[in-house]
């Protein structure tokens, strides 16, 4: 299948700090990429979904100006979290899709994020 | 009630037998369907595609009731390394969005256990 890679795997920051997350789709354009957030137990939930060149559309109760994305490019988005919390942390996952309405996604390996 | 629902489980199953389990969705308008499975904490991966007629890979089978709403996964001859959470995964149009677009929605995940 087609390769998304995310980066980094793993970081901590300090609370107040920003943090920037990579998703690249390194043998596909990735028309539509999604990002998620994952507590532990439980299930994907989905933050925003971006568009190339377009400004992402955000789930209800996530705040946008703290969590920012950007897809600037056809195999590039990033996810910054600004000013992040404690309560920011847990794991963030990217997946990418072409621009077939019907075919799977293909996810990013997560980053794990600790705010302390 | 939310888009995509999923018994959580577990589902303890000896290994060698049958496990089956549905996924229930409420946008009827839903166009494709797709289970993943996901190890713990390691980022989902496609097990396989949900076509209207059913398919089967192996030891697994997909079947998708439109009329009901539902799809189901079953595993025969459970191996150990089928111990996993699976994905239940529905491909939507985002409709009444600036940005109208595809949107891929997880149930919670049913957890699979399977023990010698």
């Amino acid at each position: 299948g087609a390769v998304v890679s995310q980066h980094p795997s793993r970081v901590i920051c300090k609370s107040g700090t920003s943090v920037k997350i990579e998703c690249r789709s390194l043998d596909f354009q990735a028309t539509t990429m999604f990002w998620y957030r994952q507590f532990p137990k439980q299930s994907l939930m989905l933050m925003a979904t971006s568009n190339e060149g377009s400004k992402a559309t955000y789930e209800q109760g996530v705040e946008k100006d703290k969590f920012l994305i950007n897809h600037a490019s056809l195999t590039l988005s990033t996810l910054t979290v600004t000013s992040a919390h404690p309560e920011d942390s847990s794991f963030y996952i990217c997946s990418a899709r072409t621009a077939s309405m019907n075919t799977e996604a293909f996810f990013g390996q997560g980053t794990r994020l600790t705010v302390v | 009630r939310k888009e995509v629902e999923q018994d959580p489980g577990p589902f303890n199953v000896p290994e060698g037998a049958t496990v089956a389990f549905n996924c229930t969705y409420s946008n009827s308008a839903s166009q494709s369907f797709f289970w993943y499975r996901q190890d713990c904490r390691k980022e989902p991966k496609l097990l396989m595609s949900v076509y209207s007629s059913g398919n089967e890979d192996g030891r697994f089978t997909a079947q998708l009731n439109r009329a009901s709403q539902y799809i189901s996964l079953l595993i025969r001859d459970s191996k150990l390394s089928d111990s996993a959470t699976y994905l239940c995964v529905v491909n939507s149009l985002s409709v009444g969005r600036k940005a109208a677009g595809n949107k891929l929605t997880f149930g919670g995940g049913t957890r699979v256990l399977v023990k010698p």
